[in-house]
């Protein structure tokens, strides 16, 4: 069975420090996507980052950024200089590229930023 | 109107009571989706529409129904439902077809509480 797997269901950090999310999927499949996507409370659901499992290149977006290591499955989300409004639950999933749309989705890492 | 609106954000029902949830996507997509998310729990996903068929459905009982009147429009309605069945049910578009790329446009949500 395909597996997404957030080990941290909670981590605070104050303002302005690095912060790192794990994640740790299981598949058989060689081509896929990963994604983190951020849910703030009581907010819409948002793409932070996606990954094409091929490209060896790990993907950023400003202050976000992955380690994708495909041998070992991580996919782990460094936020760096953290902010206020990053405050959210954060959720890794992946799709196989011929999935018929089925994302696997992760439980969730709820992240507190403080003041 | 942006990206992707579900109504009502909150409904509280009884047991014997039927009621619709609805989403709408201006984006121009050709999929839809239904979620389920509970607390501590990856998302789970209910049904998929694909240009307006119905290509998922994981084994969702049938006090939920679907439906999908076009690319635009997807209602989820409701009938004799548990307590379990408690909820956020989240809607997402994505752009379906052979242009589908597993990213996913959601909805803020509608909180249902049965009782």
């Amino acid at each position: 069975a395909q597996t997404v797997t957030q080990s941290q269901p909670e981590m605070s950090v104050q303002e302005a420090e690095t912060v790192t999310l794990s994640c740790t999927y299981d598949t058989s499949e060689s081509n896929y996507y990963l994604f983190w996507y951020k849910q703030p409370p009581s907010r819409q659901m948002i793409l932070v980052i996606r990954q094409e499992a091929y490209k060896q290149q790990n993907a950023t977006e400003n202050r976000f950024s992955v380690n994708f290591q495909k041998a070992a499955k991580s996919f782990s989300l460094k936020i760096s200089d953290s902010q206020l409004g990053d405050t959210a639950m954060y959720f890794c999933a992946f799709t196989p590229m011929d999935s018929n749309y089925q994302l696997i989705w992760g439980a969730g890492t709820k992240l507190i930023i403080k003041p | 109107e942006t990206g992707v609106t579900q109504t009502p954000r909150h409904l509280v029902m009884g047991m014997t009571n039927k009621k619709s949830l609805k989403c709408e996507q201006h984006l121009g997509h050709n999929a839809m989706y239904w979620y389920k998310q509970s607390a501590k729990k990856p998302l789970e996903l209910m049904f998929v529409y694909n240009f307006k068929e119905q290509t998922e459905n994981n084994s969702v009982p049938s006090r939920f129904s679907p439906e999908c009147p076009n690319s635009s429009h997807l209602f989820l309605h409701l009938h004799t439902l548990q307590p379990e069945d408690s909820a956020l049910y989240l809607c997402a578009s994505s752009l379906g077809g052979d242009l589908n790329t597993g990213e996913l446009f959601f909805g803020e949500g509608s909180r249902l509480t049965v009782l």
